[in-house]
């Protein structure tokens, strides 16, 4: 039962460097996405996506890039890392858009920008 | 701006105690999730509500949707050193999960 699994789970990276979050759910769900956990904060929205090809922007989609070749993949790209990117990432599925679905996370991304 | 704000902050209570954890906002929700968060794991959903007025109960716990549907509390009674963790609430402004605005968070800690 591997549910939405998040590689890698702890990174450091550089000002400047680029990196790509993978994220991967077994659940054949169509809705998936990306948050960023902050201290203070609750977790926030970066981009989501409605099924394959379909992506958009949530709240805080500056630095990030996303894209959706198939179901189960919706990498998370850091273009130029900043430390403002610091964060806990993490990715979530569900299978369709009704709010009443249950919503899964994966267990995170710790990443931290020097 | 947040548009949901959970209060408390942090919560510390003797094992036995009852508590309410309140999230509150100016904003219509169609729906509203409850969330537990344990140290190094993603958020675990506990339940959906999506009526106004709606009462839930999951064991001890039990939720409750406001009339308006701008504001919901979660009810523990008998705390119990599991119920340990962070809570979440979470709301859709629309129908359709894409957008799930969270509020801050609620630590809550059950001293045995």
């Amino acid at each position: 039962n591997a549910g939405v699994t998040q590689t890698p789970k702890f990174q450091v990276l550089k000002t400047g460097q680029s990196m790509t979050l993978q994220c991967a759910q077994d659940m054949n769900h169509e809705y998936m996405s990306w948050y960023r956990q902050d201290p203070g904060m609750g977790l926030r929205l970066i981009h989501y996506s409605v099924g394959a090809g379909i992506t958009d922007q949530g709240e805080v989609p500056n630095g990030y890039n996303v894209s959706r070749s198939t179901t189960e993949d919706f990498p998370l790209r850091l273009l130029s890392a900043a430390p403002s990117q610091t964060s806990v990432y993490f990715c979530a599925s569900s299978s369709d858009r009704n709010s009443g679905n249950t919503i899964y996370f994966g267990e995170g991304s710790w990443l931290t920008v020097v | 701006t947040q548009l949901l704000e959970q209060s408390p902050q942090f919560l510390s209570i003797q094992e036995g105690e009852n508590l309410t954890v309140y999230c509150n906002s100016s904003s219509v929700f169609s729906s509203l999730q409850w969330y537990r968060q344990e140290p190094g794991e993603g958020p675990v959903l506990l339940v959906t509500v999506v009526t106004g007025g709606e009462v839930k109960k999951l064991k001890r716990l039990t939720f409750q949707f406001g009339d308006a549907r701008k504001d919901s509390s979660l009810h523990i009674t008998a705390a119990q050193p599991g119920d340990t963790g962070l809570y979440l609430c979470a709301g859709a402004l629309s129908f359709g999960n894409e957008k799930l605005t969270f509020g801050t968070g609620t630590r809550l800690t059950i001293i045995p």
